[in-house]
């Protein structure tokens, strides 16, 4: 059974503090994304990799920096949360080239107080 | 610039009676469209997809249906059931070097016993 594990369910965390929010995939794809859902505003791409090391902006990087240093591995990273960074993040893989579907993890809802 | 669009952010339908998700685009570079389902606390689950070389794909009591020249696509759930409840989001393809999923905002479904 594929599968892709983020680390955490829920966070809780306060504002200006550093959050690493981790992804682990089993299907040796070479694509993994994180995406942030928020009402209203559907799923919406913050950082994206095509390969170990690789990484492309999103629609949304802003406050988000990324870590991908094995191919299994995605970090997202959170430099100085802040408040408007409370929601549900969700990692995803991919097979490269396609058309093809994404595998998503269980979701992580972050909550900066 | 949201090239994806869910108009109706919520659909009630009753148990039994055809539910009808629907799905525009602005993209005509789109070649490929997904479904995915998502219960709440849970990451998105694939649930059906379509090649633009079709007009109709059906699996069981999932069916949709694409029509090009409208950029449109609908997601038809015959007969509906209350485990149907949840949020569905739309996915448009296309091959690029960066983000190649693009999603709706979601609708959010329903079905009452």
């Amino acid at each position: 059974d594929v599968k892709v594990t983020q680390s955490s369910r829920y966070l809780v965390k306060r504002t200006g503090e550093k959050v690493f929010l981790e992804c682990v995939q089993d299907m040796d794809h070479e694509n993994m994304f994180w995406y942030r859902q928020d009402p209203g505003l559907g799923l919406r791409l913050i950082y994206f990799s095509y390969d170990v090391k690789m990484k492309e902006k999103g629609d949304i990087p802003e406050g988000y920096s990324v870590s991908r240093e094995k191919k299994e591995r995605f970090s997202l990273i959170l430099e100085s949360a802040s408040t408007n960074q409370t929601s549900m993040y969700l990692c995803a893989s991919s097979r490269r080239g396609g058309p093809t579907e994404a595998f998503f993890g269980q979701g992580t809802r972050l909550t900066v107080v | 610039d949201q090239q994806v669009k869910q108009n109706s952010p919520s659909l009630s339908v009753q148990e039994g009676r055809i539910s009808i998700l629907n799905c525009d685009y602005t993209n005509s570079m789109f070649d490929y469209f997904l479904w995915y389902k998502k219960y709440p606390a849970e990451g998105p689950t694939f649930l059906i997809s379509i090649s633009s070389i079709k007009d109709k794909n059906e699996d069981g009591r999932f069916t949709v249906f694409l029509n090009k020249s409208a950029k449109h696509l609908s997601l038809h759930i015959v007969p509906s059931q209350p485990g149907d409840s949840a949020v569905y989001f739309c996915a448009a393809f296309y091959q690029t070097g960066a983000n190649n999923l693009f999603f709706g905002t979601g609708t959010r479904l329903t079905v009452i016993p």
